[in-house]
C-alpha cells in the first residue's frame, strides 16, 4: 500500500466509449501525475497537477482529458480512444517544493487499459 | 539520445548472487530515483538520492555526480527481487530510463 489508489485496475473499452480513470492519494501531497506506460517503452509523462493547477500537458491528444477537483483526487477522462492507446496508466504523487525539486514519487498500482 | 541510459536491459541471476544495475544520465540533476516495478505493474520508490550512497536492507544505491552515474546493487539476491528496476533523473521534471528486467532463479 503506497497511499495512492487507482481504480479501476483493468478496463476494456470500445473506441466510441467514454470512461474515466480515478486516482486518490492519502499522503497530503500537492502534486499529482498521470503517466502512460506502453510495452517496452519508458514511462511517458502525460499531465502534471501542482496545487490543483495543471502545470504540464505533454502534447497529449485531446481524447485524454484530466480533471483535478482537489489536491487528493485526479481523474483521466477517456473518449473515442484508439487501439494504440492501450497501455498501463499510472498515477503518482509527490510533495513538490517551490523551485522545482520534485520529491519522492509514490505510484498507484496502475490501470491497465485495453481499447478494442 | 535518451536523457537516462540503463544497463543491462535484461539480467538473469542465480539466487544469492550480487547484482549491479547501472544508470548514466546527461546534464545535471536535482536527484536520482530508483523505482521497482513488479509484474502486476505497481511501482515502488526504492531510493531518492542526490549524492553518496544509501542502503535499505539488501539494496544499496550509489551516485557519482561528477561521472553522472548511479548504480543499484542487490546483495544476496532472492527470487522475490525479480522485477523491473527503473532509474529516473529528476531535474525539474522526471526523465525515465527504459528499465532493467531482473529475474532471479532459485
Amino acid at each position: 500500500e503506497t497511499g495512492v489508489t487507482q481504480t479501476p485496475r483493468h478496463l476494456v473499452m470500445g473506441m466510441t466509449n467514454k470512461k474515466s480513470l480515478k486516482c486518490e492519494q492519502h499522503l497530503g501531497h500537492n502534486a499529482m501525475y498521470w503517466y502512460k506506460q506502453s510495452a517496452k517503452k519508458p514511462l511517458e509523462l502525460m499531465f502534471v497537477y501542482n496545487f490543483k493547477e495543471q502545470t504540464e500537458n505533454n502534447s497529449v491528444p485531446s481524447r485524454f482529458s484530466p480533471e483535478c477537483p482537489n489536491s487528493s483526487h485526479l481523474f483521466l477522462h477517456l473518449h473515442t480512444l484508439q487501439p494504440e492507446d492501450s497501455a498501463l496508466y499510472l498515477c503518482a504523487s509527490s510533495q513538490e517544493a517551490v523551485g522545482g525539486y520534485t520529491g519522492e514519487l509514490f505510484f498507484g498500482e496502475g490501470s491497465r487499459l485495453t481499447v478494442l | 539520445k535518451n536523457e537516462v541510459e540503463q544497463s543491462p536491459q535484461n539480467l538473469t541471476a542465480q539466487e544469492g548472487e550480487f547484482i549491479t544495475i547501472n544508470c548514466s544520465y546527461s546534464v545535471g540533476i536535482s536527484a536520482l530515483h530508483w523505482l521497482q516495478q513488479h509484474p502486476g505493474g505497481g511501482i515502488v520508490s526504492l531510493f531518492m538520492l542526490s549524492s553518496g550512497k544509501k542502503k535499505h536492507g539488501r539494496l544499496i544505491a550509489t551516485i557519482n555526480i561528477q561521472e553522472k552515474h548511479s548504480s543499484l546493487h542487490i546483495t544476496a539476491s532472492h527470487p522475490r527481487d525479480s522485477a523491473v528496476y527503473i532509474c529516473v533523473k529528476d531535474s525539474n521534471q522526471f526523465y525515465f530510463g527504459t528499465g532493467t528486467s531482473l529475474t532471479v532463479i532459485p
